[in-house]
């Protein structure tokens, strides 16, 4: 079975400081990677997904099948990047297609 | 466009007792999700429609959850009787079929059992 590990329960960083949220995944197969974020008060929402390759909101996130991590990363954190990250997985195609299993979540803190 | 829209917000029960929650997903998705969040933990997927049929229900605890989706549109979980380690937050969310990747999710209910 599919599982996603993401080791730091909490991070704090600086206003301009790098940042870089863990995880890392277990399947044997070709899975699809996403990252979704939660802020304050706000709905659970899509970031990224690994196929596009595209940065949003200055964060990217490689896919590193070797060792089965997707890390997600941004050169300058801002305060308004404060809130709780989630890495999930999906199984790309059949019937398990669109099943998302989550990790534990981050809950990332910008300090001014 | 609308969200998805999710009621009750909070349901507090006592053990045993019956409980039901109501999901409208947006507009033209086929897709629903039914999540159930504990307490620091990530979400974990209880039930997936398509249209109104099953696509998987493997996590679902069928002895005492249902899901349904009759006219494939909004949806109800239910949970009969509700035990102490039910408490969490039930997210919904829906998608377009072939875009299953791109949940859009609902505020969820907090339910706590006493």
């Amino acid at each position: 079975a599919q599982r996603v590990t993401q080791p730091e329960k909490l991070l704090s960083v600086f206003k301009g400081a790098p940042v870089e949220l863990k995880c890392n995944y277990s399947y044997s197969g070709s899975p699809e990677l996403f990252w979704y974020v939660q802020y304050s008060r706000q709905r659970l929402q899509l970031l990224l997904r690994h196929i596009s390759r595209e940065s949003i909101k200055g964060f990217t996130a490689d896919l590193n099948k070797g060792e089965t991590s997707f890390h997600l990363k941004k050169p300058f954190a801002q305060e308004e990047d404060s809130a709780m990250y989630y890495c999930a997985l999906s199984l790309a195609g059949g019937t398990s297609y669109g099943k998302l299993t989550f990790g534990q979540g981050t809950i990332l803190t910008v300090h001014p | 466009e609308a969200g998805v829209a999710q009621s009750p917000r909070y349901k507090i029960i006592e053990k045993r007792q019956s409980v039901a929650f109501w999901c409208n997903p947006i507009s033209g998705h086929a897709t629903l999700y039914w999540y159930q969040q504990i307490l620091g933990q990530g979400p974990k997927l209880l039930i997936q429609f398509q249209n109104n049929g099953v696509v998987d229900d493997s996590q679902l605890p069928k002895d005492r959850f249902s899901a349904e989706r009759l006219k494939g549109v909004d949806s109800t979980l239910k949970i009969q009787p509700a035990k102490l380690e039910d408490s969490a937050v039930y997210l919904c969310a829906s998608s377009f079929w072939g875009a299953s990747y791109e949940q859009y999710f609902g505020p969820g209910t907090r339910l706590t059992v006493t």
